[in-house]
């Protein structure tokens, strides 16, 4: 079946910091890939999204390329602000029914420092 | 704004006391998914309602219900909450459309706490 697969964290980083998130993913066909983002106490916010390779999704600063060669749909920013600071999940979307479900990752938590 | 609302934000209720948990969507969307998440953990998809066809996820267990009067609400019923469904509940809606690249956008959440 489809998965999803996150770095590790809890990753720190100080604020203007490069930050790079990994996630790799195995699925069939061609899923759609997406980058959301949880803050403290609230609810999964939609950042960025990818629907087919090479792809490049991009949103507030934060970007994402769609590689079906690596299997990969990495996160980037090139300079964090403790704003930044919450838990990201890499998910997947499969083909067919006529609703997605959505495959995550286990997330990643991240802190930016001042 | 059209978006997806939940309330309340955060529910307590005691062991076995039913509880309803509420959605509503302004973005007139065909697809209306609950996910329970338990801290540092995913999200886990307990059921989904396309129109008014409702999918249960198969390990969902019986005491969660969910109820669907028209395109814009979507409720969650415990039944009997034992302190395990103590989590943060998330309501997310989608077009439903056939493509994969249907997408999924979420509410605040309604953080349950069971006493």
């Amino acid at each position: 079946g489809d998965s999803v697969t996150q770095m590790e964290g809890p990753v720190t980083l100080s604020e203007e910091a490069f930050l790079t998130i990994n996630c790799t993913y195995t699925a069939t066909g061609y899923p759609s890939l997406f980058w959301y983002v949880q803050y403290p106490g609230e609810g999964l916010q939609l950042l960025l999204k990818a629907t087919k390779a090479d792809d490049k999704g991009s949103n507030k600063g934060f970007e994402a390329t769609y590689r079906k060669e690596t299997t990969s749909f990495h996160l980037e920013k090139g300079s964090v602000q403790v704003s930044d600071s919450a838990v990201y999940f890499c998910a997947l979307s499969g083909r067919g029914g006529s609703a997605r479900q959505l495959t995550f990752g286990s997330g990643t938590q991240l802190t930016v420092l001042p | 704004d059209a978006m997806v609302i939940q309330n309340p934000r955060y529910q307590v209720t005691q062991f076995g006391k039913p509880v309803t948990l509420s959605c509503s969507q302004t973005l007139n969307h065909n697809v209306m998914y609950w996910y329970q998440q338990k801290s540092s953990q995913a999200p886990k998809l307990l059921f989904h309602y396309y129109d008014k066809d409702f999918n249960n996820e198969a390990d969902t267990p019986d005491n969660f219900q969910s109820r669907r009067p028209n395109t814009s609400f979507c409720f969650l019923d415990i039944r009997s909450p034992g302190l395990g469904d103590a989590a943060m509940y998330l309501c997310a809606t989608s077009r439903g459309s056939s493509s994969s690249t249907d997408t999924q956008y979420f509410g605040p959440g309604t953080r349950l706490t069971v006493l």
